[in-house]
């Protein structure tokens, strides 16, 4: 196990909803990368964190929104959900440059 | 902005023939890395490649990063079972933002 944990594993929201999701990095990894992965795809860049700064965002749209926390645990906040983003949510928390993936977080949008 | 593509997308082999997966990138690249993913699991980092041509082995594994620091490749050595899952190539993009892009995947299935 990689020590990064997510909540909650499976979640079900309808289109418009809103959706917070939690990770927890491994202990001292002082960075956290999200990603979405839509099945039989490649994880897709969200944003990535840096000591509680957004230092880095992929191709998506606002709605999109991210925290981390002194303790480097982080949040992924998603408004207005549509059916499309119904994927697997992913965190990597990271010290250098090897990344460190949870389970993940099973979003399905009705 | 930067693409990176995998081939094959799918691979079947029997137990025992060898395997690579080939992945390029639009852009040249700071470093690489490859991340196996099992059915219904999570992306395992592997290994990550930096410098150009350089070669790496992790026992039946091989890793290539090309001399452009555009393309790379995996090659399994007489696969085995446990082997099964999807490998992603990651390019690290730097230019403006700093993020790891990943590849397509090839989904390798072995057969005993």
């Amino acid at each position: 196990e990689t020590g990064v944990t997510q909540s909650p594993t499976h979640l079900i929201k309808t289109r418009g909803q809103q959706v917070t999701l939690r990770c927890s990095s491994q202990s001292g990894h002082n960075t956290v990368s999200w990603y979405q992965q839509a099945l039989g795809q490649g994880p897709q860049f969200i944003f990535q964190y840096y000591r509680e700064e957004e230092n880095g965002r992929g191709n998506f749209p606002p709605r999109f929104s991210g925290l981390q926390f002194p303790n480097y645990s982080s949040e992924l906040n998603v408004n207005a959900l549509e059916l499309d983003d119904s994927a697997l949510y992913l965190c990597a928390s990271s010290a250098y440059n090897e990344q460190f993936f949870g389970p993940g977080t099973r979003l399905t949008v009705l | 902005g930067q693409q990176v593509m995998q081939i094959p997308q799918y691979q079947h082999v029997q137990e025992g023939e060898d395997f690579t997966t080939y992945c390029n990138s639009s852009t040249t690249l700071s470093n690489i890395q490859w991340y196996k993913q099992r059915p219904g699991g999570h992306p395992v980092f592997l290994i990550q490649l930096v410098k150009s041509g350089e070669v790496k082995k992790q026992k039946r594994l091989t890793f290539q990063f090309g001399e452009a620091k555009k393309n790379s490749s995996l090659h399994i050595t007489a696969t085995q079972t446990t082997d099964v899952g999807t490998y992603f190539c990651a390019g690290l993009e730097t230019s403006g933002t700093y993020k790891y892009i990943f590849g397509t995947g090839t989904r390798l299935k072995v057969l005993a």
